[in-house]
């Protein structure tokens, strides 16, 4: 039963530019969390998708957008990218109404230059 | 507003010594508390949480008890071992979750 995967797992991009980063939710899950972990910080809260559609959002500004698949499956995108948008990008699954047990994934590692 | 407060590090303990990693938040209504670790290159995991006033999580050996008055979850644990060197994070969930900045733990043998 594979758990929460994330890709790609390391990521380089430049200033102004655009990224999108991919999650798969754990088997049997049907809702996908975004945070994000600066270095040595805590993770924040980015948005949770259910059914296709953002359901919950934290303080992030517009270029932080993402999108559900009909799989589960989640993608978080952000446009013109900032050198403080470096961080750890971490995925989260978990049942909709299931309560708060949720599962990670091993991050994506964004470095903005 | 939800936050939550960590014990700051970096903490460094022998082989069997006792662990508190403390814990204090600031919320709204009745959260949900939790304890997760994350273990160099992995994400985080689940390591016990607890869902209202005085219950006790535990799991591998840790505690934490939720202590409403005090506004509380510290981490405990009898004797660490080696294997439990990771970042600590404490959080709430109210309406979504809230993380603590971590505390990171180092045990040497």
């Amino acid at each position: 039963d594979a758990g929460v995967t994330q890709s790609p797992t390391h990521l380089i991009k430049t200033r102004g530019q655009q990224v999108t980063l991919r999650c798969s939710p754990k088997s049997g899950h049907d809702t996908v969390s975004w945070y994000q972990q600066a270095l040595g910080q805590g993770p924040q809260f980015i948005f949770q998708y259910y059914e296709e559609e953002e359901r919950q959002r934290g303080n992030f500004p517009d270029r932080f957008s993402g999108h559900q698949f009909p799989n589960y499956s989640s993608e978080l995108n952000v446009n013109a990218l900032l050198l403080g948008d470096s961080a750890l990008y971490l995925c989260a699954s978990s049942n909709w109404g299931g309560g708060e047990t949720q599962y990670f994934g091993p991050g994506t590692r964004l470095l903005v230059l | 507003g939800n936050s939550v407060t960590q014990m700051e590090g970096p903490v460094t303990l022998s082989e069997e010594a006792f662990l508190t990693i403390n814990c204090t938040y600031t919320a709204t209504g009745y959260p949900s508390l939790f304890w997760y670790v994350q273990y160099p290159g992995e994400g985080l995991q689940l390591l016990l949480k607890a869902t209202k006033a005085d219950d006790k999580g535990s799991n591998k050996g840790f505690e934490a008890t939720y202590r409403k008055e005090t506004t509380s979850f510290h981490l405990e644990k009898g004797s660490v071992q080696v294997s439990d060197s990771a970042v600590y994070f404490c959080a709430l969930h109210g309406n979504q979750f809230y993380f603590g900045t971590g505390t990171s733990l180092t045990v040497i043998p």
